[in-house]
C-alpha cells in the first residue's frame, strides 16, 4: 500500500491565480481530510469528505476553497485567486470506513504564493 | 472550544537522558488524545493514542483528565527520537473526525 499520496508536493502560483491540490487515499479508504499549516502554526481542519459528500466544511473559509472527493480519482482542494496568505503547507489525511479512525497522512503540498 | 497547547516550541535534550514533552488540553466532552510524530523529510505518522495505552519505540503517555494532560515521555532519549511531535484531540465517539492540533515541539537528542 503506498499510503496518502498528494500531488503536487510544491506548487507555485502569482496572485490571482488558481490552485489545485489532489489527494489520493490509501487504498480502501472512503474517508479524507484536509488541514492546512501555516508557519510556525499546527495543523488546522479545513474540511472532511468521504466519497461524493462533503461531511464537514467547518475549517473551510467560505470564499475562494472549495473541495471534492469524486467517486473515481482523487480529492481535489481547489483556491481560487490565491493570495500570499494562503501561503502554507496543505496536508490530506484519509482513514477507512467504520472503526479505523487512524488518519494517515500525505506528504503536504507545500503552496507559496508570489 | 477546542484546544491543545503544547508549551514547548523546542526541547533539547542529551542521549539517555529522560524527555517529557508536555500536551494540555481544552474540550468540555470525553476526548481521544494522540501524539503524531514527523522526522525529517517524513510525513505525519501516528505514535501512539490514548486508548490503546500501548508504549511505541518506548514513549509512554497517561490521559490525566484532572490536568486535563496528556504528555509524552521517554526514559531514556535516543538519537533518532529528535523530530517534530503533534499532540491532538479528537472528540471521542464523534462522527466529524476532525483533529485538533497543537502548534508542536521540536525535540533535538544531541548524542
Amino acid at each position: 500500500n503506498a499510503g496518502v499520496m498528494q500531488n503536487p508536493r510544491h506548487l507555485v502560483r502569482r496572485r490571482g491565480q488558481e490552485a489545485r491540490l489532489r489527494c489520493s487515499p490509501m487504498k480502501g479508504h472512503s474517508h479524507v481530510y484536509w488541514y492546512r499549516q501555516l508557519p510556525e502554526e499546527g495543523l488546522k481542519f479545513m474540511v472532511y469528505l468521504q466519497k461524493e459528500n462533503i461531511i464537514d466544511e467547518s475549517g473551510m473559509p467560505k470564499e475562494r476553497f472549495s473541495a471534492e472527493f469524486p467517486k473515481e480519482g482523487p480529492s481535489i482542494l481547489r483556491i481560487q485567486q490565491v493570495v500570499r496568505g494562503d501561503s502554507a503547507a496543505y496536508f490530506c489525511a484519509s482513514s477507512l470506513e467504520d472503526r479505523d479512525e487512524t488518519q494517515y497522512f500525505g506528504p503536504g503540498t507545500r503552496l507559496l504564493v508570489l | 472550544a477546542q484546544r491543545v497547547t503544547q508549551p514547548e516550541k523546542l526541547l533539547s535534550v542529551f542521549k539517555g537522558a529522560p524527555v517529557e514533552l508536555k500536551c494540555n488540553y481544552s474540550y468540555s466532552g470525553s476526548p481521544e488524545l494522540f501524539w503524531y510524530v514527523q522526522y525529517s523529510r517524513q510525513r505525519l505518522q501516528l505514535l501512539l493514542r490514548h486508548i490503546s495505552r500501548e508504549s511505541i519505540k518506548g514513549f509512554t503517555a497517561d490521559l490525566n483528565k484532572g490536568e486535563t494532560s496528556f504528555h509524552l515521555k521517554k526514559p531514556f532519549a535516543q538519537e533518532e527520537d529528535s523530530a517534530m511531535y503533534y499532540c491532538a484531540l479528537k472528540a471521542r465517539g464523534s462522527t466529524l473526525g476532525r483533529l485538533y492540533f497543537g502548534r508542536g515541539t521540536q525535540l533535538t537528542v544531541w548524542p
